[in-house]
């Protein structure tokens, strides 16, 4: 069963609009949250992150949004840019990561068209 | 460059044949962790070190898999008689020991056994 969920494997956004990814949780001890870009060949590259005590946190053209209750949360790219095309992954942890694992989505592949 | 490295960068074996990586974390990081991951799928948590301590194994790290971080600082990943099943990329990530603190991952390890 996969506790970290994106059901979208895909999406396709147009130059300089908006990209939302999804992501879903079913483990109710889950307290931090990050998300990771990977080009092909590469390692994943970290993005942001999100402790359980907000539900909200930015930093430049990223924002990532917590919904607790929904067990949802939501990476927002804006604007969007060709440079950003890559796969996204969620990943989650319990006790802010001192447990040790992360636990990952399939990952959203996103293209972002000139 | 003070990154996450990962040695070697592609390994090609015969099934039945031990293979060994190698990965060297950021300097200051205390934490080091193995991840694999295969075609659509994320990063999947096989092992972590605190320092030169072992104290996470994934059920995914069969007797096959040994790893060993000696010194508290470079990593080894070690897998006997290797499977068809194995091939992979093995990533390696390290962080720093406190709460919410995010992981970075070296460029992996492609493995393909034949």
């Amino acid at each position: 069963d996969q506790q970290v969920k994106q059901n979208s494997p895909s999406l396709s956004v147009q130059e300089g609009r908006i990209s939302i990814l999804n992501c879903d949780y079913t483990n109710s001890m889950f307290d931090y949250f990050l998300w990771y870009k990977k080009y092909p060949a590469e390692g994943p590259t970290f993005l942001i992150s999100i402790s359980s005590i907000k539900d909200k946190n930015e930093d430049g053209r990223f924002t990532v949004f917590l919904n607790k209750s929904a067990k949802h949360l939501s990476l927002h790219i804006v604007p969007s840019q060709p440079g950003d095309s890559a796969v996204y992954f969620c990943a989650a942890s319990v006790d802010g990561g001192s447990q040790g694992n992360l636990i990952f989505g399939k990952g959203t592949k996103l293209s972002v068209k000139p | 460059d003070t990154g996450v490295s990962q040695d070697p960068r592609h390994k090609i074996t015969k099934r039945g044949q031990n293979v060994t990586f190698r990965c060297d974390p950021i300097s200051e990081h205390n934490r080091l962790y193995w991840y694999r991951q295969t075609l659509g799928q994320g990063p999947e948590f096989l092992t972590y070190f605190q320092n030169e301590a072992q104290l996470e194994k994934s059920r995914l790290l069969s007797d096959r898999f040994s790893a060993e971080r000696p010194k508290g600082s470079f990593s080894t990943l070690e897998i006997q008689r290797t499977e068809q099943g194995d091939s992979a990329m093995y990533l390696c990530a390290s962080s720093l020991d406190f709460m919410d603190n995010e992981q970075f991952f070296g460029p992996g390890t492609r493995l393909t056994v034949l």
